[in-house]
């Protein structure tokens, strides 16, 4: 099935560092979600965007919807060790009712 | 708390014996979802329910089968289930008419021996 480019596809930063991923498609979304997911877990979700360029913080985390709105960016800031997981984006078109999931962001801290 | 809920969060079973995983939700959500993710990968999207109405993914193998005699609970039945099955199944939720989020269960570790 279809599925979203997520880049970096994996990454080690140190603690305290700030980190960036960013997703792309080839198709017009109406809403991105951000979620992470910890080892043997569901996705948690942890930020839904609605309107291109809109840019909504849940603590250290930043996401933006590109105003392209064919791309969408997380930003964390001064990362903590359980930061560490997998980050997946997911994008919709209203009305479809289906979520089409990026590749994964596999982020490691070392403290 | 609103939440999905997966039972049970580890299934055993054995090459070609029947399973069935359950998901509940407390969201009244009328969308829920079946996916399968293997090894850290994207989850796939096996079919979704919109209320009574079932929608089955076009590569989803004839083996897995779905249920869903309320708004609450959903079931994934595998008919057959072979060592390729062998994956975290999830369960997740939305709500048609609200702001299009996805909320997602613990997961369904299955083991096929």
């Amino acid at each position: 099935g279809q599925q979203l480019n997520q880049s970096p596809q994996s990454m080690f930063i140190q603690e305290g560092e700030d980190v960036s991923m960013n997703c792309t498609s080839s198709s017009i979304f109406n809403t991105w979600l951000w979620y992470k997911q910890d080892p043997g877990e569901g996705p948690v979700l942890l930020i839904a965007l609605y309107k291109a360029g809109e840019l909504t913080s849940n603590g250290r985390l930043t996401a933006q919807f590109g105003i392209t709105r064919k791309d969408s960016f997380l930003n964390i800031s001064a990362s903590i060790p359980s930061d560490v997981g997998i980050y997946f984006c997911a994008g919709t078109t209203s009305g479809t009712y289906k979520y089409i999931f990026g590749t994964g962001t596999r982020l490691k801290v070392l403290a | 708390d609103a939440m999905v809920i997966q039972n049970p969060r580890y299934q055993v079973t054995q090459f070609g014996k029947p399973v069935t995983l359950s998901c509940s939700q407390t969201l009244n959500h009328n969308v829920m979802y079946w996916y399968q993710q293997k090894s850290s990968q994207a989850p796939k999207l096996l079919f979704h329910y919109y209320d009574k109405d079932f929608n089955n993914e076009a590569d989803t193998p004839d083996n897995f089968q779905s249920r869903r005699p309320n708004t609450s609970f959903c079931f994934l039945d595998i008919r057959s289930p072979g060592l390729g099955d062998a994956a975290m199944y999830l369960c997740a939720t939305s709500r048609v008419g609200g702001p299009d989020t996805q909320y997602f269960g613990p997961g369904t570790r299955l083991t096929v021996l």
